[in-house]
C-alpha cells in the first residue's frame, strides 16, 4: 500500500493562469474525492468519482473547476483562470466502497496552491 | 443546514493527562461518526469510526463516545504525549457519499 499520492506538492501561479493537479489513489480503491482546505478550516468537499463516473459536484464549485478520472485510476483537477481566492490546499482522498458499511477516506498530503 | 461545532480554540494540556475534545452537530442524523487526525501540511488520517448504536469505542489510548440524543461526540486521548499534538477533525457521517468535516480542534500536549 503506497498510499494516495498527489503532484505537485506546491504550486505558485499568477492570477489568470490555468493549473492542473494530479492524484494517484490507492490502486484497489474505487472512489476518489477532491477536497479543498483553507487555513483554520476543515476540508471542504468539491467532487467525487465512483470508478470513472463523476457522481457529485459541490454547488460551490465554479465552472472554472473541472475534474476527470479517465479509466477509473488517477484523477486530475484543473482550475482555469485562477483567482487569488483559489489559494488553498487541494486534497485528494480515496476509499473502497463495498456492499455495506462505511469505508474511511485515505488522504494524500495535498497540493498547496498559491495564486499571486 | 448541517452544522458541526468543534472548539475553535486550541486545547493545551500537560503530558500524561487525558485530553477531551468535543464535537456537536445540528440538523443531522448521522448513522456514524468518524474522527481524523491532521498534522500541519499533511492530509487527514483516519482514527476511529463509531456507529449510532455504539455508545463507546476504544482503540489503544483513544476513546470515542457518540450520544445521538445530545447530538454530540467526545474524543478522549488518555496518557497524552507530545506526539499527540495535532488537529482533530470530527465527521458526522450519514448515507451521503460526501463527508462534511468540522473545523477541527488543535491539541497541544506539553511536557
Amino acid at each position: 500500500d503506497t498510499g494516495v499520492s498527489q503532484d505537485p506538492r506546491h504550486k505558485i501561479t499568477k492570477r489568470g493562469q490555468n493549473v492542473t493537479f494530479r492524484c494517484d489513489p490507492i490502486s484497489e480503491h474505487n472512489r476518489l474525492y477532491w477536497y479543498r482546505q483553507t487555513l483554520g478550516q476543515g476540508p471542504e468537499f468539491l467532487t467525487y468519482f465512483q470508478n470513472e463516473a463523476q457522481l457529485e459536484k459541490s454547488r460551490l464549485l465554479s465552472d472554472r473547476f473541472s475534474a476527470e478520472r479517465p479509466k477509473g485510476s488517477f484523477s486530475t483537477l484543473e482550475i482555469q483562470r485562477t483567482e487569488q481566492g483559489d489559494s488553498a490546499m487541494y486534497l485528494c482522498a480515496s476509499s473502497l466502497e463495498g456492499a455495506g458499511g462505511i469505508s474511511p477516506l485515505h488522504f494524500g498530503n495535498g497540493t498547496r496552491l498559491t495564486v499571486t | 443546514s448541517q452544522k458541526i461545532e468543534q472548539n475553535s480554540e486550541a486545547l493545551n494540556i500537560q503530558e500524561g493527562k487525558t485530553a477531551t475534545l468535543t464535537c456537536n452537530y445540528t440538523n443531522y442524523s448521522p448513522a456514524y461518526l468518524q474522527w481524523y487526525r491532521q498534522d500541519p501540511g499533511r492530509g487527514p488520517v483516519f482514527l476511529l469510526l463509531i456507529r449510532e448504536n455504539e455508545k463507546e469505542k476504544r482503540k489503544e489510548r483513544l476513546k470515542v463516545t457518540f450520544d445521538t440524543t445530545l447530538k454530540q461526540s467526545l474524543f478522549h486521548i488518555t496518557a497524552s504525549q507530545p506526539a499527540d499534538s495535532a488537529t482533530y477533525l470530527c465527521v458526522p457521517t450519514g448515507t451521503a457519499s460526501k463527508l462534511t468535516f468540522g473545523t477541527g480542534t488543535r491539541l497541544q500536549v506539553t511536557l
